[in-house]
């Protein structure tokens, strides 16, 4: 089965940096996204991993080390609009995303 | 219209109804999905399109029935529906074939409620 997870919830200042985890354990691997959703809105696409190392992206930076069976996503320079659900998912195959619980994070004035 | 659209946003439905959601790629992608998501769990993955044939179905109750009639439209048939069916449900594209990294895009989703 696939196992992927990640906190439930993260709080932080305005400006500041936050990090998100997710570590996975899944029966294939053929690349990792992070997608952002806001309440009551359907997910978006945020970063993609498939090789080791860091993807930058403006704001968003996204990490992997396949060998170790982890991610992060780093959020820098935090604003408000930053205050979604943030969601972690493998692809196994051509097709297949699992997905992770999602954390969510919640940007403070 | 652009993007991925669903109809309809919202929708209640007694246990006996019928009814259908609705899904519109604009993206010229050829792989369409069905998700499930409910309150503080993952979203689930329901079924798969991919060149308008089904490639993957995840142990779905037959209640629930996809229809692809082309790579730009998905419908999920819905018949019998249980209490605990109720929640958001999520159409997504993307590409299948060729290079790339395949992201997926989703729709707005449809929020359903059975009484």
């Amino acid at each position: 089965g696939q196992n992927i997870d990640q906190p439930t919830e993260m709080t932080a200042t305005e400006g500041a940096i936050v990090q998100i985890n997710c570590t996975y354990q899944t029966s294939g691997f053929n690349g990792l996204f992070w997608y952002q959703q806001h309440a009551g809105e359907a997910p978006t696409f945020l970063s993609y991993n498939v090789l080791d190392g860091l993807e930058e992206k403006g704001r968003f930076s996204s990490f992997l080390s396949r060998s170790k069976g982890y991610s992060y996503l780093l959020l820098k320079e935090l604003q408000m609009k930053d205050s979604a659900s943030y969601l972690c998912a493998v692809r196994d195959g051509n097709y297949k995303l699992s997905f992770g619980a999602g954390t969510t994070v919640t940007v403070r004035a | 219209e652009t993007g991925v659209t669903q109809t309809p946003r919202h929708l209640v439905m007694g246990m006996t109804n019928k009814k259908s959601l609705k899904c519109e790629q604009h993206l010229g992608h050829n792989a369409m999905y069905w998700y499930k998501q409910s309150a503080k769990k993952p979203l689930e993955l329901m079924f798969v399109y991919s060149l308008e044939e089904r490639v993957e179905n995840n142990s779905v109750p037959s209640r629930f029935s996809p229809e692809c009639p082309n790579s730009s439209h998905l419908f999920l048939h819905l018949h019998t529906l249980q209490p605990e069916d109720s929640a958001l449900y999520l159409c997504a594209s993307s590409q299948a074939t060729g290079v790339g990294s395949y992201e997926q895009y989703f729709g707005p989703g449809t929020r359903l409620t059975v009484t």
